[in-house]
Formats: structure tokens, C-alpha cells, sequence
């Protein structure tokens, strides 16, 4: 399996719930990141890893942690979303740091309910 | 606070007039400037990267860039109904090593 794979593609989870997003790049790139797009907002960066170290937390709120065992894995956990932050999730990954050249996963559809 | 700006269409040509996709950015610092293509439901597929002043030309994609006027285009001549899709702007966020999106051109090829 080549690129940038993401799992599951969709999910439905209810504002208790604790949940994992995952992503896999089959690329050899040393940078990922997580993304959120909303509708009819830009695609909104959430987080870098740079060499498994995390360079960038745009804010995001702590219901979102994310995690990044290796270069080639990173997961976000999800825990007592709301229903604000039902989006598409996406993945990105790049040769490296500061190299804007990235290519993205399928996404993850999110329905916070 | 660092933006790019799109005009959100929908943008419509029919089939095989030249769709011209516009641009702006806010930080005259940007460097690096990239055209993705996201189909919907899909996840965004680079299209065209551009660093230098002028045209950059590949296959019937034309991008275009003008840092004098922090303005960033893209041409896509003989579009084809295949070409419908959302087209999104990105810029480089200096040493953050992040892409700052605009919010993409809707484009729609009728036959």
C-alpha cells in the first residue's frame, strides 16, 4: 500500500466517547500533520510532528490529543468532543520539516452527536 | 494574522474554455505557493507548486505568480467537466512549517 492512509474513514461518536483517529504514510517523509477542515472554512492545521517531535499545537483544545509513536504513524485521540467538531480530519505528510510540499490522506469524516 | 484569500464561486466555464483561478496572500514573506485539487468527498491532490515570479506551466495547468502584488493565479486551458472540483490555495507559514489554506474556488465545467 502506497501514500497516506487514514483510519476509520468515517466515525460517529457520541460527546462521551473516546475515540482514535490513525494515520499511516508509506512515503518515507520525516513531517505529519494533522489537519481539520470544516465547511466553507480553510483547512485549519492542528498539529506538526517533525521526527516524532511535536513542533506545532495550533490551539487546538486539549479534547484532542494527538500522538506520534514513529515517523511513519500518527494518531489523534479523541475524547468528549462536541458537536462543533464534526469535520473531516485529514493527514499530511512531507519529506521534511518545513518542506511544503505534502501530500494527504482520505480524511476522516467526524459526526460528534 | 496571515491570510489567503479566494472568491468562493462557484466559478462556471463550459467545456474547453480556460478557468481562471485567482489569489491572494497577506504576507509578503511567503515563499513557496501550491494549487491543490479536492474533489468532493475527496482529500486534496497537489496540483501545481510555484516559487519564482512568472509561469509555471504543466500539461493544461498554467499557475502564475506576481509577489509584487502577493498574487498567485491558475489557468486551466481546454477544461474538461473532470476539472469540477473545489481548488484550493495554499502559502507557505514560514518557519512554522505550515500550509495556510484559503477557503478554495469552486469550479464547475459544464459539457
Amino acid at each position: 500500500e502506497t501514500g497516506v492512509t487514514q483510519t476509520p474513514r468515517h466515525l460517529v461518536m457520541g460527546m462521551t466517547n473516546k475515540k482514535s483517529l490513525k494515520c499511516e504514510q508509506h512515503l518515507g517523509h520525516n513531517a505529519m500533520y494533522w489537519y481539520k477542515q470544516s465547511a466553507k472554512k480553510p483547512l485549519e492545521l492542528m498539529f506538526v510532528y517533525n521526527f516524532k517531535e511535536q513542533t506545532e499545537n495550533n490551539s487546538v483544545p486539549s479534547r484532542f490529543s494527538p500522538e506520534c509513536p514513529n515517523s511513519s504513524h500518527l494518531f489523534l485521540h479523541l475524547h468528549t468532543l462536541q458537536p462543533e467538531d464534526s469535520a473531516l480530519y485529514l493527514c499530511a505528510s512531507s519529506q521534511e520539516f518545513l518542506q511544503e510540499t505534502q501530500y494527504f490522506g482520505p480524511g476522516t469524516r467526524l459526526l460528534v452527536l | 494574522q496571515k491570510e489567503v484569500e479566494q472568491n468562493s464561486g462557484p466559478l462556471s466555464v463550459p467545456e474547453g474554455a480556460i478557468a481562471s483561478l485567482n489569489c491572494t496572500y497577506s504576507d509578503r514573506g511567503s515563499q513557496s505557493f501550491f494549487w491543490y485539487r479536492q474533489y468532493s468527498g475527496k482529500s486534496p491532490e497537489l496540483i501545481m507548486s510555484i516559487y519564482s515570479n512568472g509561469d509555471k506551466e504543466d500539461g493544461r495547468f498554467t499557475a502564475q505568480l506576481n509577489k509584487a502584488s502577493q498574487y498567485v493565479s491558475l489557468l486551466i486551458r481546454d477544461s474538461q467537466p473532470s476539472d469540477s472540483a473545489t481548488y484550493l490555495c495554499a502559502v507557505d507559514g514560514g518557519s512554522q512549517g505550515n500550509l495556510i489554506f484559503g477557503k478554495g474556488t469552486k469550479l464547475s465545467v459544464k459539457p
